[in-house]
């Protein structure tokens, strides 16, 4: 596999429950990152982690908990979601780790989450 | 913080003809301007970009502009092809990973 991949492309959940968004890079990347796509808004970054390290967290509800267990890996944990957190979650990796030089991220896939 | 603001939403342009999105930034000290295209069902791609020292950059049927006394960018598609259809997202950035997006652009190529 090549590039950024993200698991499950779908998934529906009721408010009570817990389930984790994964993803995946395969291109020796130092950096990754959770964005939240919403129609017709920007894409609104959640959180940034540089060499497994957290340096960003964008005023995130608890209910969101990312793990970066290495450089390769990153997850998205969810508990007690609310509807209006209904998204597609974007994860990307960037070659750079935070403070080197601008980073042109890449994108996976998406994670298309529903809450009931 | 930074705010970017996307215009149009919406563009729709006969083949062959140019299409053109415009964008406002806030931060005076942004420095960096990437242009993503969004396909259905896929994640953004990078497809430009620009640095505050240079005012114009050209790739083959794109190219973005940069004003920064006026703090706008634009992105010109020149002979437009039916693959050009996606959503296309500016952004800005005054450090190395923080980028502010925009709304987005969905443009729609009419064969």
């Amino acid at each position: 596999e090549t590039g950024v991949t993200q698991t499950p492309r779908h998934l529906v959940m009721g408010m009570t429950n817990k389930k984790s968004l994964k993803c995946e890079q395969h291109l020796g990347h130092n950096a990754m990152y959770w964005y939240k796509q919403s129609a017709k808004k920007p894409l609104e970054l959640m959180f940034v982690y540089s060499l497994e390290e957290r340096v960003e967290n964008n005023s995130v509800p608890s209910r969101f908990s990312p793990e970066c267990p290495n450089s390769s890996h990153l997850f998205l944990h969810l508990h007690t979601l609310q509807p209006e957190d209904s998204a597609l979650y974007l994860c990307a990796s960037s070659q750079e780790a935070v403070g080197t030089g601008a980073n042109v991220l890449t994108f996976g896939a998406g994670s298309r989450l529903t809450v009931l | 913080g930074e705010n970017v603001e996307q215009h149009p939403s919406t563009l729709s342009v006969q083949e062959g003809d140019s299409a053109v999105i415009k964008c406002t930034y806030s931060d005076s000290a942004s420095n960096y301007f990437p242009w993503y295209k969004q396909e259905l069902g896929k994640g953004p791609q990078l497809i430009i970009d620009i640095r505050s020292n240079v005012g114009e950059k050209k790739d083959q049927r794109i190219a973005v502009t940069l004003n920064k006394t006026a703090k706008h960018f634009s992105l010109h598609i020149t002979e437009t092809q039916p693959e050009d259809s996606a959503v296309y997202f500016c952004a800005a950035s005054s450090n190395d990973y923080k980028l502010s997006f925009g709304a987005g652009t969905t443009v729609t190529v009419r064969a």
